[in-house]
């Protein structure tokens, strides 16, 4: 089946340490996106790619880095310079930049301990 | 940046009751998006319009232009619906630049 994967589902971080989030997507879409949600927020776009070697900022991108070294693969890393990382991380595609049906994986809860 | 207001922010209705959310906008968008997040937390796009209505089985979503407005129905609501309803709009180019509703909770109860 075509879709979004996202590993893990839970995650526990102690203070300090680097962890990363895997997206995997086959549905041949050429962006995808990375998102957080806290509690009473609406999501925030952390970073977005819209083709691979390329990536944008976006809002809260400060203490996350990311890459896209293939088009089917967009992983998160979540920095110790990250002060609030405790949340709920959703990634998504879309077939282009613009204009498209957004689909999203499952998302992976991430506590930090 | 587009700022999106929804309302009610919860909501409970018995079985078979009819559902009205609303999304209020505050600049000119492209697309129009509704989201429903289930309880483990995945998204599942339902709508994303740009003018008039569309359907899909118990579902409808509407779009006001001019007043900067969406709502979204479901008809013969049933105990499955329950979940996040999140409303995300955007300006003319961009998926990155959607902004997203803080969502409503919709608890049907049999």
């Amino acid at each position: 089946d075509g879709g979004i994967t996202q590993s893990p589902k839970y995650l526990f971080r102690k203070e300090g340490q680097n962890v990363t989030l895997s997206c995997e997507q086959n549905l041949n879409h050429d962006a995808m996106y990375w998102y957080r949600q806290d509690p009473g927020q609406g999501l925030r776009l952390i970073y977005y790619s819209q083709i691979v070697n390329d990536f944008q900022k976006g809002d809260i991108a400060e203490g996350y880095s990311v890459s896209r070294e293939k088009k089917e693969s967009f992983p998160l890393t979540v920095t110790s310079a990250q002060k609030n990382p405790t949340a709920f991380y959703l990634c998504a595609t879309t077939p282009q930049r613009s204009g498209n049906t957004i689909y999203f994986g499952e998302g992976s809860w991430l506590t930090v301990v | 940046k587009n700022e999106v207001e929804q309302s009610p922010q919860n909501l409970t209705a018995q079985e078979g009751e009819f559902i009205t959310i609303n999304c209020s906008y505050s600049v000119g968008i492209s697309a129009l998006h509704w989201l429903q997040q289930h309880p483990g937390g995945g998204i599942v796009s339902l709508f994303m319009l740009s003018s008039g209505k569309k359907k899909h089985g118990r579902l409808i979503a509407t779009i006001n232009i001019q007043e900067k407005h969406s709502s979204l129905h479901i008809t013969a609501s049933h105990p499955r619906d329950s979940a996040v309803y999140i409303c995300a709009a955007g300006p003319n180019f961009g998926n990155e630049k959607l902004t997203f509703g803080t969502g409503t909770r919709l608890t049907i109860i049999p």
